[in-house]
């Protein structure tokens, strides 16, 4: 099992500013995945980040829009940034292979 | 490609009612199923899992059975509570390639005393 710390829990945030969401995992892990979780809507995948190389995009998603860091093997940042209404989402990291472990997530505002 | 079709929502029952929420998949390879709880104010937890055809994941009272000939993984309850009252998604992962989860559209469920 992984236990998996994030935050900010929630936070309010201007339009056009940018919010950074830490992730840290008790343990080394190769893999971490950011997704993005929208009013009354399922989960969907942003990006899935490697330690040591660039972190791959899904369709719909840019690396302008939403970097990603992960310096070391149990930690990474998502930013959102230049934050739009549109953004206002619940944000989680997960990490696992064959079962997938989840933060508590980041519930983010735009106003 | 992969994909999960879940049941809609939201589903309101009485304490002690059976629950079935239907789930159906489509994937390219031989995916496991998983059903994942986030109860209200909490992260996504995993409830149970199946990783082969014919398996039965089971957790606190809720099964689900890999069903590879309908392409179905069901989630049931014989006897809810109020305690269940949570958001169910169900989940497929290609465990081979590239192993990225993909999720239902979450089924909100209300149990009343």
């Amino acid at each position: 099992s992984a236990v998996i710390s994030q935050k900010p829990s929630r936070d309010i945030c201007q339009r056009g500013t940018s919010l950074t969401i830490q992730c840290q995992v008790d343990s080394q892990v190769t893999m971490m995945f950011w997704y993005r979780q929208q009013p009354g809507q399922s989960l969907t995948l942003i990006a899935t980040a490697n330690q040591g190389s660039e972190a791959t995009y899904e369709s719909g998603f840019v690396i302008d829009k939403f970097p990603i860091s992960r310096p070391n093997l149990t930690f990474s940042t998502l930013t959102v940034s230049n934050l739009s209404p549109e953004d206002s989402s619940i944000y989680l990291c997960s990490v696992g292979w064959g079962e997938a472990f989840f933060g508590q997530g980041t519930r983010l505002t735009v106003v | 490609g992969n994909s999960v079709t879940q049941m809609e929502g939201p589903v309101t029952l009485s304490e002690e009612a059976f629950l079935t929420i239907n789930c159906t998949y489509t994937a390219t390879g031989y995916p496991s199923l998983f059903w994942y709880v986030q109860y209200p104010g909490e992260g996504l937890q995993l409830l149970l899992k199946a990783t082969k055809a014919d398996d039965k994941g089971s957790n606190k009272g809720f099964e689900a059975t890999y069903r590879k000939e309908t392409t179905s993984f069901h989630l049931e309850k014989g006897s809810v509570q109020v305690s269940d009252s949570a958001v169910y998604f169900c989940a497929s992962r290609i465990i081979q390639g590239a192993q990225k989860l993909v999720f239902g559209q979450g089924t909100r469920l209300t149990i009343n005393p």
